[in-house]
């Protein structure tokens, strides 16, 4: 069965520093990746998708990530981050063979020093 | 536009009192699926549906029914409602296999 980890419950960074949210996934073959993040009472934006192909991924907002198969990892990394940014991020793993069922972690909540 | 519509956004109940959650989307999607969503937990799979009249269990279906009985539907039924089901509720769907899923606003519920 797919598993995802998100090892960082909290983070907080300064505005204007880089940003890197992990992300570790189980799956024998090649998972669907996705990035979604979730501002406070608001519902899931989908920031980026890993399919197949290029494995480091642009997203909106500024964000990209990049599928690393041998550490089973698909990190979120912002250069330089905004208030704006600060809001709770999921990152989830699908696969074909189980249809259209999303996996999440459990979530990472990025706080934004001024 | 195409957009995945739950009622209602938020419910306050009380224990065993019957309600449903509706979903509609509006582009055709052969899969549609419930999930719920709590703190340091992420988001689980309650019951989906591949197509209409076809349902299965997801991860956490205890306490909660679903029907599918025309494609743009999957209404979340909860018979008896208890506090452990207090949780953000989201519907979701997609065409089959597509990975490209989409999510409604949620609806905040909570049984007290």
């Amino acid at each position: 069965a797919q598993s995802v980890t998100q090892p960082d419950i909290h983070i907080t960074v300064s505005e204007g520093a880089s940003l890197e949210l992990r992300c570790n996934y189980s799956y024998g073959a090649t998972p669907y990746l996705f990035w979604y993040v979730q501002s406070p009472g608001q519902g899931l934006q989908l920031l980026l998708k890993y399919f197949s192909g290029d494995t480091l991924v642009q997203g909106i907002k500024g964000f990209e990530a990049e599928f690393k198969r041998s550490q089973s990892s698909f990190n979120l990394r912002k250069p330089s981050v905004h208030w704006s940014d600060a809001a709770e991020y999921f990152c989830a793993v699908g696969a074909e063979e189980y249809g259209n069922k999303l996996v999440f972690g459990a979530g990472t909540i990025l706080r934004v020093k001024s | 536009e195409a957009q995945v519509t739950q009622n209602p956004r938020y419910l306050i109940t009380v224990t065993g009192k019957k309600l449903t959650v509706t979903c509609s989307q509006n582009m055709n999607h052969e899969y549609m699926s419930w999930y719920r969503q709590d703190p340091g937990l992420g988001l689980r799979q309650i019951y989906y549906s591949m197509n209409v009249e076809v349902t299965d269990k997801g991860d956490v279906p205890e306490g909660y029914k679903v029907s599918r009985k025309e494609k743009r539907n999957f209404p979340l039924i909860l018979e008896s409602p208890s506090p452990n089901q207090t949780s953000l509720y989201f519907c979701a769907s997609s065409l089959a296999n597509s990975g490209r899923v989409f999510f409604g606003q949620g609806t905040r519920l909570t049984v007290v």
